[in-house]
Parts: structure tokens; sequence; C-alpha cells
């Protein structure tokens, strides 16, 4: 059962428009949010994160937006860069009994800016 | 700056075989995880430890084992390698607490088992 969902698995847009990027998820005891970044042969790098107390974090070009009732989030990336291109994951964290924050992912979406 | 340093970045295996694939990070941290990444199913938790000697089974365990002998080092372990645990392996650390959110990971490992 996937708990974490990014329903859209690439994003075409062009260099200077916004990017949106989705992510739906089903359980509501997560309590932070992460989105990361990923390019090929590397390995995921921190972009930015969110409490679920919050319903928006900036940070530069980059804005989550966190929807508690519809069980949503979004990255907004504003403007597009090409070197923004890179898939992208959403990420959730749920602790457990030894206080271990377990992140669960979601799918990936492959995001192409285009010069 | 935390780095998680994974010793192969490409590794060709045989079915059958024994494999280790070793993750050192810098920085202290108490947790390291092991995830593996397939396309279309994003980042699967293999297992964890949250200290010396301390695992957990993370969402797909079987097939793999783990061990933590020194803080600074996690192994990842496939007692006998099969097809499908071709893949890539990304290794990652944090510092324990609940404020301590943010995973660093290694570059990653891309295993084919033939």
């Amino acid at each position: 059962d996937q708990q974490v969902k990014q329903n859209s698995p690439s994003l075409s847009v062009q260099e200077g428009r916004i990017s949106i990027l989705n992510c739906d998820y089903t359980n509501s005891m997560f309590d932070y949010f992460l989105w990361y970044k990923k390019y090929p042969a590397e390995g995921p790098t921190f972009l930015i994160s969110i409490s679920s107390i919050k319903d928006k974090n900036e940070d530069g070009r980059f804005t989550v937006f966190l929807n508690k009732s519809a069980k949503h989030l979004s990255l907004h990336i504003v403007p597009s860069q090409p070197g923004d291109s890179a898939v992208y994951f959403c990420a959730a964290i749920i602790y457990g009994s030894s206080n271990t924050g377990k992140l669960i992912f979601g799918q990936g979406t492959t995001l192409q800016v285009k010069p | 700056d935390v780095k998680v340093t994974q010793s192969s970045r490409y590794l060709v295996k045989r079915t059958g075989e024994k494999v280790f694939l070793e993750c050192v990070q810098d920085m202290d941290h108490e947790n390291m995880f092991w995830y593996r990444q397939d396309p279309g199913l994003g980042l699967r938790l293999i297992y964890f430890s949250y200290d010396v000697k301390m695992k957990e089974k993370g969402d797909i365990p079987e097939g793999y084992s783990v061990s933590r002998e020194k803080k600074e080092r996690f192994s990842l372990i496939l007692e006998s390698a099969s097809t499908n645990q071709t893949s890539m392996y990304l290794c990652a650390s944090i510092e324990r607490g609940l404020a301590k959110n943010i995973q660093y990971f290694g570059a990653g490992t891309r295993l084919s088992v033939l």
C-alpha cells in the first residue's frame, strides 16, 4: 500500500516558467514532509521541508504547500531553470518505537526544464 | 558537510553469490539506513540501525541482512544474490532526535545480478 504517491511520472516545462510537482499521502499521522532532488548517478539531496502544522514554507525559488484536509502537498519552482532537471521525490516522516524517523518516499517525478 | 560514502559505485555479481555493500558516514550520526531505488517505485527502506549492533527491519527486508559493528559503518548483506535484487542501493544517515529530519544520502551503488 503506497502511503505517499506521486501520480505524475514526468513533467516538462519551459525555462522561466513555474514547475508544480504534486504529492498525495494517506496517513494523517505523518508530521513532517520533505522534498528531495536526485540527479542520475548521485544520491538524493535534501531540497525543502514542511512541518504538518504549517501550510507553506519558502526557500528562494522553492515553495512547498501543504493542504492537510486534502492530504496533498506540492512543490513550486519559480522560475524554473535547466539545472532543475532531475527526479524529485516527495517523502513523509513517521517515528517508530526507537524514535528514529523513517522516510516513506513517493515514486518520484522526473522534471525536464527546456531552455 | 556531511559525507556518506558507499564503497562501490557499480557492482556485477552472479546469482547465488554473497554480496556486501558498505557505507561509511563521517558525522557521528546514530541512525543509518539502507534503501533500494527502482523505477516507478521510488526509494524503499530495507533496514535501518539506530545504534551500534541495533537494527530494525524496513519495508522490504526479505533476502537482506545488515551489520553495524561500528557507529560510522553500516553494511548491507545479500546472503545469496538473486536477479530480482538488481537495483540501485542507497545508504543514508541522520542524527538522533525528533527534531532531526533530514537524511543525508550516499551516491549509491548500482548492483547487477546476472
